[in-house]
């Protein structure tokens, strides 16, 4: 079954920093997404991406948050300027045509931890 | 705007015993409503989803829910618990805008005894 693929597993970086996490949803799928679980609490939705742009987010998503997909396969999210309250669980997802009735895809998370 | 409430934070039940972990929605029309379950560690999978039609649906791993629109409930279910179900259990409601996007309840970790 396809699944949604996300690199790296876990990543470490100093505050202050750029990172970037990497997702490759299934490839059917025409319907994008990033949420977020901090440790402990409920999963929390950042972002949606269709058709090359973002359709809706969150207040969480301010302007430091930026989503892109570079080529036909990934679909990546960057934190600029990363604070320690970025540290949590990122999750990608993605969905078929049909978003309404179609359930959402996750991969399985990038762990971030802001030093 | 929608939200969800899973009202038992932490439940723990014995091994073969059945379960059932309480979801309740705001929406004013008929919402899609999903069960995911996440082990340590995982990311989310799917058990089960309602849109329309039967009240009642099954998924998988032997969980089932029923949609009760009089209650705005959602409940999920499993007649025989295995120690295997131990895991956090989130139900997600459907925004139904243009994203689309999840809104989920805070989850309830399910431990099971044997």
């Amino acid at each position: 079954e396809p699944e949604v693929t996300q690199t790296p597993s876990h990543q470490v970086t100093q505050m202050g920093q750029e990172v970037i996490l990497r997702c490759v949803p299934i490839s059917n799928h025409l319907y994008f997404y990033w949420y977020r679980q901090i440790l402990g609490q409920k999963v929390e939705f950042l972002v949606s991406f269709y058709n090359n742009e973002i359709s809706e987010k969150s207040e969480i998503f301010d302007d430091r948050f930026s989503v892109e997909r570079p080529d036909g396969s990934n679909f990546t999210l960057k934190i600029r300027s990363t604070k320690l309250e970025d540290s949590a669980m990122y999750f990608c997802a993605s969905r078929a045509l049909g978003a309404g009735n179609q359930p959402q895809h996750f991969g399985d998370g990038t762990r971030l931890s802001i030093l | 705007a929608q939200s969800v409430t899973q009202p038992d934070i932490h439940i723990t039940v014995s091994e073969g015993a059945s379960l059932e972990l309480r979801c309740n929605y705001s929406y004013g029309a008929t919402p899609y409503l999903f069960w995911y379950v996440q082990s340590p560690g995982q990311g989310l999978q799917l058990l089960l989803k309602y849109f329309s039609g039967d009240t009642l649906v099954q998924g998988i791993k032997g969980f089932e829910a029923e949609f009760k629109r009089s209650q705005s409930s959602f409940n999920l279910r499993k007649p025989s618990v295995h120690w295997s179900d131990a895991a956090e259990y989130f139900c997600a409601v459907d925004a139904l805008n243009t994203g689309n996007q999840f809104y989920f309840g805070t989850g309830t970790s399910l431990t099971v005894i044997p």
